[in-house]
């Protein structure tokens, strides 16, 4: 059974474009997660899509959006890059939300200079 | 809110060591803790899920125990190899739907 598949690995973006990352949860999980990870600040939740809905939201400023589709895949979106949103993000999917676990992709590295 | 703590932040030790590496909460009302593996520059892998209704876990060389009264959890690592240094990370799930992460224990297993 496949895991969690990120793309791309890695991303290099200047200030002031904007970014789609992709997530692909395990099969069967309809649950997706989105976490940013950053030497400061550790690992802190973004969002969770259940159904093509959001279902969760942290405290990120709405620069940061997401979607999922129907086949469970999704999609962030981070415009108006700016320095500080060079991090590793992470997406976890779930069987279903409140499941109370989640496994992980390998992430994707976006650097913002 | 729930703040999740992981002593010591970093640790390095001779191979063949036992380890314990400590996670503490302070909200005692989770459903599941999770404790994880990250490589440099890479994702987390789930080692051990504890239920909250188990008290530990095990999978090989690891095991994982919770005390949810007292807000703790514990991984010991037996035998420890170069091949586990990496950053341990433990995770609550509780009422708020989502993975709380605690701050990471860096370990160093030397030859």
């Amino acid at each position: 059974k496949a895991g969690v598949t990120q793309t791309p690995r890695y991303l290099i973006k200047t200030r002031g474009q904007q970014v789609t990352l992709s997530c692909s949860p395990i099969s069967g999980h309809r649950s997706v997660s989105w976490y940013q990870q950053t030497p400061g600040q550790g690992l802190q939740f973004l969002f969770e899509y259940f159904s093509e809905t959001q279902r969760n939201k942290g405290n990120f400023p709405g620069r940061f959006s997401g979607r999922q589709f129907s086949n469970s895949r999704s999609e962030m979106n981070v415009s108006t890059l700016e320095l500080g949103d060079s991090a590793l993000y992470l997406c976890a999917s779930s069987p279903t939300p409140s499941q109370g676990y989640a496994f992980f992709g390998q992430g994707t590295r976006l650097t913002v200079v | 809110k729930q703040e999740v703590t992981q002593i010591p932040a970093a640790l390095s030790v001779p191979e063949g060591e036992n380890l314990v590496l400590n996670c503490s909460f302070t909200d005692s009302a989770i459903y599941n803790l999770q404790w994880f593996r990250q490589d440099p520059g890479k994702g987390l892998t789930s080692l051990l899920l504890i239920q909250s209704s188990q008290r530990e876990q095990t999978s090989g060389r690891l095991n994982a125990s919770l005390d949810k009264s007292s807000g703790r959890s514990t991984l010991y690592i037996a035998a420890s190899q170069p091949g586990d240094s990496a950053t341990y990370l433990c995770a609550v799930w509780g009422n708020t739907d989502k993975l709380i992460f605690g701050t990471g224990t860096r370990l160093q297993v030397f030859p």
